[in-house]
């Protein structure tokens, strides 16, 4: 099983400031590596696909960068809106979920 | 606009069983496969089971095989997973999820592009 861990837990900025999540691979998955994010009560939501191609919908503040057991999700000109908890998934394997980094502005 | 409308879930006496459904709008139902990921309480996401666009195809977590059944009913546009055994560690939110995809694996897994609103499991004596 492919772990993947995330950082930081929590991450608390102002709005308008640049926020940098980062998940880690226990392995390679080469860019098979997916972002969603979730607000409380409600189902994830898919922003990033295969490492840095933005979903349909999703402001292009958001970006996603890394290859090979490393990635950044940065989020551009942060709006109260964007809090929330940020998971990655990886799909080289069997998807497994990181533990999630939540978003505090 | 995709639409995932979930039904079903509730509370289950350990050992004993559930079925949740999973209704789809906004797309070619048939042309996609599909998935279950859950969330217990406080936690973070799981993949639970996968089944291909013509239903041909299922895949399991380790942790749900041989209890859980996925399946669906292309003519109804509805996925459906029959939970059988049933224990504590299966109390979660049970999300249906379309992938991008007809089939689930290729080589590599797949992503989740829309979600269900999730319904509840408790598992409870």
């Amino acid at each position: 099983e492919i772990v993947l861990t995330q950082s930081p837990a929590t991450l608390s900025l102002s709005p308008g400031e640049r926020a940098t999540l980062s998940c880690r691979a226990s392995q390679s998955v080469s860019s098979l590596l997916v972002w969603y994010q979730q607000k409380p009560g409600q189902p994830p939501r898919l922003l990033i696909y295969d490492a840095s191609n933005r979903a349909t919908g999703i402001p292009d503040r958001f970006s996603g960068s890394g290859s090979g057991t490393d990635f950044t999700l940065t989020i551009s000109g942060l709006e109260p809106e964007d809090c929330g908890v940020y998971y990655c998934q990886q799909r080289s394997d069997w998807p497994t979920f990181g533990g999630g980094t939540k978003l505090e502005i | 606009e995709v639409q995932l409308l979930q039904s079903g879930g509730g509370l289950a006496q350990p050992g004993g069983s559930l079925r949740l459904s999973c209704a789809a709008s906004g797309f070619s139902f048939s042309s996609y496969a599909m998935s279950w990921v859950r969330q217990a309480p406080g936690k973070g996401l799981e993949w639970v089971s996968s089944i291909s666009g013509s239903g041909g195809g299922t895949d399991y977590a380790d942790s749900v095989k041989g209890r859980f059944t996925i399946f669906r009913d292309n003519s109804k546009n509805t996925l459906y997973v029959q939970m059988n055994n049933l224990g504590a560690e299966d109390t979660a939110i049970y999300y249906c999820a379309k992938t991008p995809f007809f089939d689930f694996w290729s080589g590599q897994s797949s992503y989740f592009d829309y979600w269900g609103q999730g319904a509840q499991v408790t598992v409870s004596s």
